[in-house]
């Protein structure tokens, strides 16, 4: 079936870089998302990268994907106080719906 | 632009009555959506609508949910009756509708409205 898994939680040190991972199941899948939802919002698109990219890079973000292990990774260098969120996995199995995984919350350490 | 705009924020209501939640998507968007989130079962999308026109409510849970988009400016989400399991965030987004595939392209969250039913 279709299923995203990350883990629950990840605890970094202000200017770290914080490393989210992330597995899917369906092959199929041509577009894999991030998504960050502060307290009290709703989510909000970081980046994406298509099933036919192993690597995307914008500013600090880096997406990492291994089609092989079906492994979804998101880097944030130099990670600040701002990036405390829940960070969401997800993948869109033939365009025509989106699964989210449980989502990761990113806490930041002084 | 406001962004997506949801109605109430909060909402506390006893099992057995009617919740209607309210969604007003971004001017100039085709496709409007309806998520649900709890711990248990995180995010799930509950329906979509394209123009209007319901696509997929295969999301929905049962018969006591149904979601209505009279105009492009306008969803409701309703529940009837309500059931303590029913608690949880919902979340309205909105996207363009860029000619491909609704999930290909950057949706808009609202805040979510957060309901609690005793």
């Amino acid at each position: 079936g279709e299923d995203v898994e990350q883990s629950l939680f990840l605890s970094v040190r202000e200017g770290d870089s914080s490393v989210i991972n992330c597995t899917y199941t369906d092959s199929s899948s041509t577009y894999l998302y991030w998504y960050k939802q502060e307290p009290g919002a709703g989510l909000q698109l970081l980046t994406y990268i298509f099933s036919n990219m192993d690597m995307k890079q914008d500013q600090r973000l880096t997406v990492l994907l291994n089609k092989k292990d079906k492994h979804l990774s998101l880097r944030i260098a130099d990670t600040q106080t701002g990036d405390s969120a829940i960070y969401f996995c997800a993948e869109s199995p033939g365009g025509s719906k989106i699964i989210f995984g449980s989502g990761t919350r990113l806490s930041i350490r002084p | 632009d406001a962004g997506v705009i949801q109605s109430p924020r909060h909402e506390v209501t006893e099992m057995g009555q009617e919740v209607t939640l309210r969604c007003k998507p971004i001017s100039g968007h085709d496709y409007l959506f309806w998520y649900r989130q709890t711990m248990m079962r995180g995010l799930e999308l509950l329906i979509y609508f394209n123009n209007n026109v319901p696509i997929d409510d295969s999301g929905m849970p049962e018969d006591r949910f149904s979601a209505k988009m009279p105009n492009a400016s306008f969803s409701t989400l309703k529940i009837q009756p309500s059931e303590p399991r029913d608690s949880a965030v919902y979340f309205c987004a909105s996207s363009l509708g860029s000619g491909g595939s609704p999930f290909q392209e950057t949706q808009y969250f609202g805040p979510g409205t957060r309901l609690l039913v005793l």
